[in-house]
This record gives C-alpha cells, structure tokens and sequence, in this order.
C-alpha cells in the first residue's frame, strides 16, 4: 500500500498566485516525520521541512507554509505569491519509527509557475 | 560547495553490461542512503550504511544490485548484466546522524541517470 499519497500530479499556476500542493499519508506508527522536498531540473533533493508527529503547530517560513493535521493524516505544503523559482517538482516523505532507515516518498507534484 | 557528489552523472549501457555508480558523501557523514528513481515516480530506498557496515539493504530489487562502502566514505552502487528495467536515477543520499533513525535530514546529491538500451 502506498504510504504516502500526493494526488495531485501536476499544477499550474500564474506568477504571484498561491498554490497548495496535498499530501496524504498511511501509517500505523505513533512516532513518525515527515518532510518535503524540492527537486528542481538540476535533480538533486532539497530539504524544505520536517515535522514530527508529536508537533501539529503549522510552520511558516518565508513564503512557505506547511498545514499538518492528523485527524485527516495529511501535511500540506502552500506557497504564498509564487514565483518562477517554485517550479519544481515536490516530493512529500514520511519516515516511522519502527523502518527508520528510509523515506517513504510519494511521486511528487509537478509545479510550473507561469510568469 | 561541499555536498553530497555523484558520478557520473549520465550513463549510458547496453543490456546485459555492468555498470558501477559512485557517491561521495559530505566529509563526516555517517549514515549513507541510496536510492532509485524511475521516471515520474518518487525515490525509493535501495540500501543504506553506517559508515562501513550495510545494515539494510532490503530495497535493492535483485541479487543483480551490490553496493559497498569499504572505508565509511566513497560508496560504489553496482549493477550486474543491467536490464532495461535499471533505468532510472540513482540517488545517494547522506546524513550526519549516528544512526538512521527516523526524523533524520538526509541531503541528497545531483544522482546519476543510467539508460539501459
């Protein structure tokens, strides 16, 4: 079964518009992180945000903002007034407790913001 | 800047060669991650090591996959008479963290694109 579910598979948007990518997840731990990443064409992975599952407190940085509810086991990821930067695909990972040594990660939301 | 470096970065292979993949961690790393990515897809986790010991390697998809870590740094990922189905990047992850553990950062390099025809 697929631990971490992003439905959304690509999104469009016009500059300085606001866009919310979903991530759902499935897990029976207590424990357990989870995290977004940013993949732009260069390839590599970049580390946006963990949060672990004690710590519902939504996070803001900068334009970045992530909603975690655990009632509807979803972490959420919304970009405040995009820029063609954001373009990127976005990964959502979760990691338990009990298989720690590796990210289970979704197949990523695919941004493209328009200028 | 000093991160996580991969090579090479494209890899082209006839069926049925071999091929090895190198990754070289950020200096004092502990933990080191590999995984694949098939196009369109998310990363999967292959195998991963603290420092010289493989203490997982329940991801890697046949007995075709080595990979080793002889001295705790440079890892060498090796796939034997590769099949079309081995294309995909290979990502390699690290981390600072004594151990795996849940929660840990990993920080991924660039990955290598290997094209089996």
């Amino acid at each position: 079964a697929q631990k971490v579910t992003q439905a959304q598979t690509e999104i469009s948007v016009v500059e300085k518009e606001d866009v919310t990518l979903d991530c759902v997840y499935e897990t029976r731990d207590t424990t357990y992180y989870l995290f977004w990443y940013k993949q732009p064409p260069s390839g590599e992975l970049v580390f946006l945000i963990r949060r672990n599952s004690f710590d519902e407190q939504n996070e803001i940085s900068g334009r970045y903002s992530w909603n975690f509810q655990k009632s509807t086991s979803s972490f959420n990821f919304t970009i405040t007034a995009s820029q063609v930067v954001d373009s990127a695909v976005y990964f959502c990972a979760l990691s338990e407790a009990v298989t720690g040594n590796q990210f289970y990660f979704g197949t990523g939301t695919s941004l493209t913001v328009i200028p | 800047g000093a991160g996580v470096s991969q090579s090479p970065r494209y890899k082209v292979a006839k069926r049925g060669q071999d091929v090895a993949l190198r990754c070289d961690p950020i200096s004092g790393h502990v933990s080191l991650f590999w995984y694949q990515q098939a196009l369109g897809q998310g990363p999967e986790f292959l195998t991963y090591f603290q420092n010289e010991a493989q203490l997982d390697k329940s991801g890697l998809p046949s007995d075709r996959f080595f990979a080793e870590r002889p001295e705790g740094s440079v890892s060498t990922l090796k796939i034997q008479r590769t099949q079309q189905e081995d294309s995909a990047v290979y990502l390699c992850a690290s981390s600072f963290s004594l151990g795996p553990g849940p929660g840990t950062v990993e920080e991924f390099g660039p990955g290598t694109r290997l094209t089996v025809l």
